[in-house]
């Protein structure tokens, strides 16, 4: 098993681009998630899914669109890059609905500099 | 507002003794808690968690101790090895939904030969 694998590692954009942040996981999870990680912060979540067709908002989905077309897929969409979207973005999966009380499998991350 | 602190930013203990990684939450729906462990330029590796009901759990070298009238939760690493330097989170769930995890700002552990 691949786990949970992110692309790219590594992105510059402008401000204004847009651009796909991908995420896979061959588990057989349900439950997939988007986390951001800023300096000096935790975890923030972004957007969740429960399974394929259906998302949801988290704490900070603002300037995010997501999509679930796939149990295995599970794509980061940014519209029109700003500055304030530089960070670190990891994905992560787990087995059930309840997301909280399973424990979740991250990905290596994907490292976004927005100039 | 944090619903999860980890009030200390870094920690440094020296090989072979304790070290203790506390906690603290401030939403009582939390009823499940989680610890995660950080490598640079890794993604977050689940180390150990305990549900509300109880007040202790241990895996090997770990330990996690709740105590829920204080909304206080703490990590012990007995013995603290080397490969145990990284960044730790504290993560907590209303399990209710799948809301994902709040997590804490993390705690830098250093530990010194």
């Amino acid at each position: 098993n691949a786990g949970v694998t992110q692309t790219p590692k590594f992105q510059v954009l402008k401000t204004g681009q847009s651009m796909t942040l991908q995420c896979a996981q061959d588990m057989n999870h349900e439950y997939m998630s988007w986390y951001r990680q800023d300096p000096g912060m935790g975890l923030r979540l972004i957007h969740y899914s429960v399974g394929a067709g259906i998302t949801d908002q988290g704490e900070v989905p603002n300037g995010y669109n997501v999509s679930r077309s796939t149990t295995e897929d599970f794509p980061l969409r940014l519209l029109s890059a700003a500055p304030s979207q530089t960070s670190v973005y990891f994905c992560a999966s787990s087995y059930s609905l309840a997301g909280g009380k399973e424990t979740q499998y991250f990905g290596p991350g994907t490292r976004l500099l927005v100039l | 507002d944090q619903q999860v602190k980890q009030n200390s930013p870094s920690l440094s203990v020296q090989e072979g003794r304790i070290s203790i990684l506390n906690c603290d939450y401030t939403n009582s729906m939390f009823d499940y808690f989680l610890w995660y462990k950080k490598y640079p330029a890794e993604g977050p590796t689940f180390l150990i968690s305990i549900s509300s009901i109880k007040d202790k759990n241990e895996d090997g070298r770990f330990t996690v101790f709740l105590n829920k009238s204080a909304k206080h939760l703490s990590l012990h690493i007995v013995p603290s090895q080397p490969g145990d330097s990284a960044v730790y989170f504290c993560a907590a769930s209303d399990g209710g939904g799948a809301d994902g995890l709040t997590f804490g700002k993390g705690t830098h552990l250093i530990i010194q030969p």
